[in-house]
């Protein structure tokens, strides 16, 4: 099956950037998400990028698409004690269907 | 954009009852609504998968006599952990698409706690 796998831990400075990697195993994946969780919440959408594109940008965020190597990465520009929280990035192979990264903790110290 | 809510937020019950939780899309209609299942410091796993009118397709491993799914209409789909016990204890997303190809939106999350 899927595997999408992520660093658990990711701790950076106020205003530095922040990148968070993901890796996967299916070829196939279509689309490939980043996902916030804030704790005791639900998922937010971050972005998204389609399998056939190798980056895309939306305000402090890019996302860098490796298809090759199956690698996917976050790149938070600026980062604010506020983008503390656990990104999940997640792929999706087709159906309706998406699955998720273990979760990689940012911290931000001020 | 499109809203899922989920309800209730919060809920604590004893062992042995059954607790329903239920996922709206409020301003689309689901074709499709999926269940996942999440542990502290895990990520998701996906449960079931539920087609409106249809019954719910389960992940292996999932019992599907204890994790009830029901999607009777295309704004609402139910969860409902039959005779939970501790071990059942746990945050639950639901997370809807409203046709073929489209986004998954999210909802809050139910967390569950079984004393």
């Amino acid at each position: 099956g899927e595997d999408v796998e992520q660093s658990l831990f990711l701790s950076v400075r106020e205003g530095d950037s922040s990148v968070i990697n993901c890796t996967y195993t299916d070829s196939s994946s279509t689309y490939l998400y980043w996902y916030k969780q804030e704790p005791g919440a639900g998922l937010q959408l971050l972005t998204y990028i389609f399998s056939n594109m190798d980056m895309k940008q939306d305000q402090r965020l890019t996302v860098l698409l490796n298809k090759k190597d199956k690698h996917l990465s976050l790149r938070i520009a600026d980062t604010q004690t506020g983008d503390s929280a656990i990104y999940f990035c997640a792929e999706r192979t087709g159906a309706n269907n998406l699955f998720f990264g273990t979760g990689t903790r940012l911290t931000v110290i001020p | 954009g499109a809203v899922v809510s989920q309800h209730p937020s919060w809920v604590i019950c004893k062992s042995g009852t059954s607790v329903k939780i239920e996922c709206r899309s409020l301003d689309f209609q689901a074709t499709t609504m999926f269940w996942y299942r999440q542990f502290p410091k895990q990520s998701l796993m996906l449960m079931a998968t539920s087609n409106e009118g249809s019954k719910a397709t389960y992940e292996q491993g999932v019992e599907k006599d204890k994790f009830l799914i029901n999607h009777a209409s295309l704004t609402l789909s139910t969860l409902t952990v039959t005779s939970a016990h501790p071990e059942d204890s746990s945050f639950y997303i639901c997370s809807a698409s409203f046709a073929g190809d489209g986004e998954l939106f999210f909802g809050e999350g139910s967390r569950l706690t079984v004393l």
